[in-house]
């Protein structure tokens, strides 16, 4: 089954909302949709999950389309600190399969 | 405190040598992995356990081993069959069913061969 597909890298500017989408083509039925972050020499670490429409948080939102195949992680007002890399690995129907990881989106954030 | 233990954050192997990478979790979990990490690239699935007394392989197996007597531990040993084990080591677990989708990572174990 193919990884999920997301740009390599973004740039924004402290303050910025960012949006960064995934593609889950090859998306099982029964899969949530994860988000996870690292930074640096640390394992990632879990954000945010949703099956459809859209989920808020007190760190992000996502939004999944019907079809979800894409969704959406938006970052409201990013600050200097939320510079890391973000993954949208395949695999989120529990611990019964796998997670495959890609190779993220490395978002740089600059003052 | 609740979590998961990788140990030892840094590790030198001579060339030849086998060595085991510690990973323990107090989470109940059913389901732990590794991963590898090389720089400025994404993980990559070496060995993972849905249960205790079974494994598979993930993408990249060849010159690793895996245990899982306990429930708790799910230890990785780099063989001298592995050719480049420099890299970045990552341990992970979570819940089995529903929506218990969420895995918890340790901090890594950085291995360099010498």
């Amino acid at each position: 089954l193919a990884k999920t597909t997301q740009p390599i890298s973004m740039d924004s500017y402290e303050g910025q909302e960012v949006n960064i989408t995934c593609s889950h083509n090859n998306i099982a039925t029964n899969d949530y949709i994860t988000w996870y972050q690292q930074f640096p020499s640390q394992g990632p670490r879990f954000i945010i999950q949703g099956y459809k429409t859209k989920v808020t948080n007190e760190v992000a939102s996502l939004f999944i389309p019907a079809d979800r195949k894409s969704s959406t992680l938006s970052l409201p007002r990013v600050s200097l600190s939320d510079t890391a890399v973000y993954y949208c690995p395949r695999g989120g129907s529990s611990g019964n399969t796998p997670l495959v990881f890609g190779k993220g989106t490395r978002l740089s954030v600059i003052a | 405190d609740g979590g998961i233990t990788q140990s030892p954050k840094y590790l030198f192997r001579k060339e030849g040598q086998n060595v085991t990478l510690s990973c323990e979790q107090n989470l109940n979990h059913d389901a732990m992995y590794w991963y590898r990490q090389d720089p400025g690239q994404g993980l990559r699935l070496i060995y993972y356990s849905q249960i205790v007394n079974d494994f598979q392989k993930g993408d990249i197996a060849e010159g690793y081993s895996v245990s899982r007597e306990k429930k708790e531990s799910f230890p990785l040993t780099v063989t001298s069959a592995q050719k480049n084990p420099t890299a970045f080591y990552l341990c992970a677990s979570r819940g089995q069913g529903g929506r218990n989708t969420e895995a918890f990572f340790g901090q890594g174990t950085r291995l360099t061969v010498v």
